[in-house]
């Protein structure tokens, strides 16, 4: 199967910082990535679909300014949390597809702690 | 909006229990339907798939099938395994979209 990698694993920020996480599909490309954030003991909510060489498509709710996607080839999208929380510590999840595949591959998730 | 209720967990087997994780869902169109499986320290992988309604999705033993006048996909498996043990998501897409909506996920415990 195709293997999407997310790095880092885990990150311990401070509080007003920036944070990259990195989601690379390895041997495939995907002009559409997305991202989903999991509070504890509850479901991946979508975050933003990331689309290669145009805007990302954020979902209700979700602020622009605070989690910026950049999808500037098309086997790597970025997520950066600006000016970080600790109300955004949550584990974060990129996933791809094949391209016209219905079946999503998934990074192992980002473990966001700010403090 | 689309939506994906999952029947909460955590929960604890025996192995060669049987096992059933409900699911249903809320959709405008005809989803396609999935269960992943997120193995400790492993993301999540997709474990089977149905795409109609009727439509039997298995592997490794599980099966789910896609029940439109229920709107319902639940998990079974006849006989659990310690292996097996591990977080299990129901999810749909809408037809067209590669997006996925997620239940909240069950933790499912399998003792030797």
């Amino acid at each position: 199967g195709a293997v999407v990698s997310q790095h880092p694993s885990w990150v311990i920020c401070k509080s007003g910082t920036s944070v990259k996480i990195e989601c690379r599909s390895l041997d495939f490309q995907a002009t559409t990535m997305f991202w989903y954030r999991q509070f504890p003991k509850q479901s991946l909510m979508l975050m933003a679909t990331s689309n290669e060489g145009s805007k990302a498509t954020y979902e209700q709710g979700v602020e622009k300014d605070k989690f910026l996607i950049n999808h500037a080839s098309l086997t790597l999208s970025t997520l950066t949390v600006t000016s970080a929380h600790p109300e955004d510590s949550s584990f974060y999840i990129c996933s791809a597809n094949l391209p016209g595949g219905l079946e999503a591959f998934f990074g192992q998730g980002t473990r966001l702690t700010v403090v | 909006g689309d939506s994906v209720t999952q029947m909460e967990g955590p929960v604890t087997l025996s192995e060669e229990a049987f096992l059933t994780i409900n699911c249903t869902y809320t959709a405008t169109g005809y989803p396609s339907l999935f269960w992943y499986v997120q193995y400790p320290g492993e993301g999540l992988q997709l474990l089977l798939k149905a795409t109609k309604a009727d439509d039997k999705g298995s592997n490794k033993g599980f099966e789910a099938t896609y029940r439109k006048e229920t709107t319902s996909f639940h998990l079974e498996k006849g006989s659990v395994q310690v292996s097996d043990s591990a977080v299990y998501f129901c999810a749909l897409s809408d037809r067209g979209a590669q997006k996925l909506v997620f239940g909240q996920g069950t933790r499912l415990t399998i003792n030797p």
